[in-house]
């Protein structure tokens, strides 16, 4: 059971728009950054969203982050096939002394 | 772009311990922490731990009585040993590079490797 809590799956039509959410706790959401990770099957992890809200160069502003108090929010519109995949977020627990990640989401793209 | 690039026995007996290297080219190893992360088939990610160029490191608590990690600045080079492994241990390993502002409390990881799958069996 992961510290952080993600919906299994999310589903939306192409072109529409999904929200991810993560929930912790105040020893990580809450007092910690929080980053946003990509999957695509068969491949690595890729960062999508750091600092809670920010795009790494190349990710497009489709994508969207937010935190408020100890959740944390991913947004993406404008839906395309290719966003299929696994979505993750992650940030440390200073309690653990750990870094830690949700279980993932899987986003279908129906 | 830094590239990362991981290696290592695919395949491991229980009991052994597994060692993975990960190599980072087109970027130097110091002033950055350098992770490892893992993902057992069909499931979640699992933070290891992370080690500075300096040789500070800090380990999951629930791996961190068999994991060892080292660098090597010389040759670009991160290496994991885990211990005593056993079939819960069979993953995808990962490194990536800590892209940390103020300490790891306010970092992320980026870039990957591409992956090494690292099966426990006799």
């Amino acid at each position: 059971q992961s510290v952080l809590t993600q919906p299994p799956s999310v589903s939306a039509a192409p072109g529409q728009k999904v929200t991810i959410s993560c929930s912790g706790s105040s020893s990580n959401i809450g007092n910690n950054y929080v980053a946003w990770y990509q999957q695509l099957p068969g491949t690595a992890p890729k960062l999508l969203i750091y600092d809670n809200n920010k795009r790494p160069s190349g990710i497009p502003d489709r994508f969207s982050g937010s935190k408020s108090g100890t959740s944390a929010t991913l947004g993406i519109t404008g839906l395309q096939t290719g966003d299929e995949g696994d979505y993750y977020c992650g940030t440390w627990d200073s309690s653990l002394s750990a870094g830690i990640f949700g279980g993932g989401t899987k986003l279908i793209v129906l | 772009q830094v590239q990362l690039q991981e290696s290592g026995p695919g395949l491991v007996e229980p009991s052994e311990t597994l060692s993975l290297t990960c190599t980072v080219s087109f970027g130097s190893i110091s002033s950055y922490y350098w992770s490892w992360i893992r993902q057992p088939a069909g499931k979640g990610l699992e933070w290891i731990g992370h080690i500075y160029v300096s040789g500070s490191a800090n380990y999951n608590p629930s791996l961190k009585s068999r994991v060892t990690m080292s660098v090597d600045a010389s040759r670009n080079e991160v290496s994991l040993k885990l211990s005593h492994v056993t079939a819960a241990d069979t993953a995808v390993y990962y490194c990536a590079r800590v892209y940390s502002v103020s300490g790891v409390s306010h970092s992320w990881f980026d870039p990957w490797g591409q992956g090494i799958l690292v099966t426990v069996s006799s």
